[in-house]
C-alpha cells in the first residue's frame, strides 16, 4: 500500500529555524512535494524533489532521500505568517500525476 | 495568471439533495482531481479524470460521482446530500505527468449538509 507519515503538531519560536519530517512507503516514486496551506485557504506549492539532496528557496528548504524514502522541510528565520500546515506530497510513477498527500503537519509560530 | 476555479466558497445544503460542485481551470491541462479534506484525515480523493469523459474512483468514492463532458470542466456531484459529507472540497489540475509544481489548487468549497 501506499504511506506517508509526518508529524501532526510542530511548535518553534519565530526567528528559529525548523525542520518538519517526512517518511513514505509507496511503488512507483516520481517526486515528492510541500506545499503550505493557511487556515481556511487552498494549498500552495513551496518544494519539490525527484532526485536526491537539497533544494534551496529563500527561508525554505527541502531535502529528499529516495533510499531512505526520506524528506524533510527546513524552514528558517521563521515568521509568525509560517503558522500553516505544511503538506507532504508523494506523485506515483504512471498515474497522470496523481499525489499521495501525508496528514500534514500543524506549524505554531510563537513569538 | 493560471487559475482553477470552484464556483462556490460556502455552500449550505439539505440533506437529500443532489449537489453539484464545478471546477473550471484554464490552464489546458489533461487530469482533474476532486479531493475533501478533514481535520485529523487530510485529503483523501475522491475522484479523478485523466481526459474528457472518463472517470476513475479514487479512495473514497461512496456517494458521489462526477462528470467531465469537456476539458476545462470537471464537476463533483453528491447524488443525496448527507451529513457525513459536511467537509472542505478541493478540486485540482495538472499537465500530463505532473510537471515541476504539481497540483494547482481551486480555492475550496466549504460544504454543510444539515
Amino acid at each position: 500500500g501506499q504511506n506517508i507519515d509526518q508529524p501532526t503538531e510542530m511548535t518553534a519560536t519565530e526567528g528559529a529555524i525548523v525542520q518538519i519530517n517526512c517518511t513514505y512507503q509507496t511503488s512507483g516514486f516520481n517526486g515528492l512535494f510541500w506545499y503550505q496551506q493557511h487556515a481556511g485557504e487552498a494549498p500552495t506549492f513551496l518544494s519539490y524533489n525527484v532526485l536526491d539532496g537539497l533544494e534551496e528557496k529563500g527561508r525554505f528548504s527541502s531535502f529528499l532521500s529516495r533510499s531512505k524514502g526520506y524528506s524533510y522541510l527546513l524552514l528558517k528565520e521563521l515568521q509568525m505568517k509560517d503558522s500553516a500546515s505544511y503538506l507532504c506530497a508523494v506523485r506515483i510513477y504512471n498515474q497522470g500525476g496523481k499525489l499521495i498527500f501525508g496528514q500534514g503537519t500543524e506549524l505554531s509560530v510563537k513569538p | 495568471d493560471v487559475k482553477v476555479t470552484q464556483s462556490s466558497r460556502y455552500l449550505v445544503k439539505r440533506t437529500g439533495e443532489k449537489v453539484f460542485l464545478e471546477c473550471v481551470q484554464d490552464m489546458d491541462h489533461e487530469n482533474m482531481f476532486w479531493y475533501r479534506q478533514d481535520p485529523g484525515l487530510g485529503l483523501r480523493l475522491i475522484y479523478f479524470s485523466y481526459d474528457v469523459k472518463m472517470k476513475e474512483k479514487g479512495d473514497i468514492p461512496e456517494g458521489y460521482s462526477v462528470s467531465r463532458e469537456k476539458k476545462e470542466r470537471f464537476s463533483l456531484i453528491l447524488e443525496s446530500a448527507s451529513t457525513n459529507q459536511t467537509s472542505m472540497y478541493l478540486c485540482a489540475s495538472t499537465a500530463q505527468g505532473g510537471g515541476r509544481h504539481g497540483y494547482t489548487f481551486g480555492s475550496g468549497t466549504r460544504l454543510t449538509v444539515v
